[in-house]
């Protein structure tokens, strides 16, 4: 089956530590995405890429990193540089190339920094 | 810039009631539209999407939205609520202004609710 997994479901860190979240999908979509939600926030981007070894920087970038080596990985960085690492991360990622402009989830990470 | 409002965090029906999702949107060209659903710790799943083709559109679980340019507008409605439909909801808009893959932008999520 297509789709785009997560990994960890539940990840715990100590404050101080960076921590990479994973995300791997099997749809030959170009473009991929990362996401935070906070309850009543909604989403909000982090990172997206459209392309392997390019990305770009969403609306909360500061404290995170990606890197794009694969077109089915994208993986997360949260630094110790990230001031509330504690939320709820989704991957998401999209195929343009049909006219196809929504969003394939992942069933997410839960990161709890203590 | 693109926005989303979604009025009311939370919504309570009663089983076998009318659904109404309320979604306004700003944007400076046509949008494309989005409704996800999200069950409890887990991902987003797609109900359904408009993309300049018909205004009413049909989802999956009996859910439909019609697209309204004159009240930007986007409502997500369901004729008879079920129990399973308790959910929290998020509409999102894209006007694809960077290219493409600039990401959806979220409205801040409606949380239904259904009372036996």
């Amino acid at each position: 089956d297509g789709g785009i997994t997560q990994s960890p479901k539940y990840l715990f860190r100590k404050e101080g530590q960076n921590v990479t979240l994973s995300c791997e999908q099997n749809l030959n979509h170009d473009a991929m995405y990362w996401y935070r939600q906070d309850p009543g926030q909604g989403l909000r981007l982090i990172y997206y890429s459209q392309i392997v070894n390019d990305f770009q920087k969403g609306d909360i970038a500061e404290g995170y990193s990606v890197s794009r080596e694969k077109k089915e990985s994208f993986p997360l960085t949260v630094t110790s540089a990230q001031k509330n690492p504690t939320a709820f991360y989704l991957c998401a990622s999209s195929s343009h190339g049909t006219g196809n402009f929504e969003q394939y989830f992942g069933p997410g990470t839960r990161l709890t920094v203590t | 810039a693109q926005s989303v409002t979604q009025l009311g965090s939370h919504v309570s029906v009663s089983e076998g009631a009318l659904v109404l999702l309320r979604c306004n949107y700003s944007s400076s060209v046509p949008p494309y539209l989005f409704w996800y659903v999200q069950y409890p710790n887990q991902g987003l799943q797609l109900l359904l999407k408009y993309t300049s083709a018909a205004t009413l559109v049909k989802g999956i679980n009996g859910f439909e939205a019609e697209f309204k340019k004159s009240e930007t507008s986007f409502h997500l409605t369901k004729p008879s609520a079920h129990m399973s439909d308790a959910a929290e909801y998020f509409c999102a808009v894209s006007d694809f202004t960077g290219g493409g893959a600039d990401g959806l932008t979220f409205g801040k999520g409606t949380h239904l609710i259904i009372q036996p």
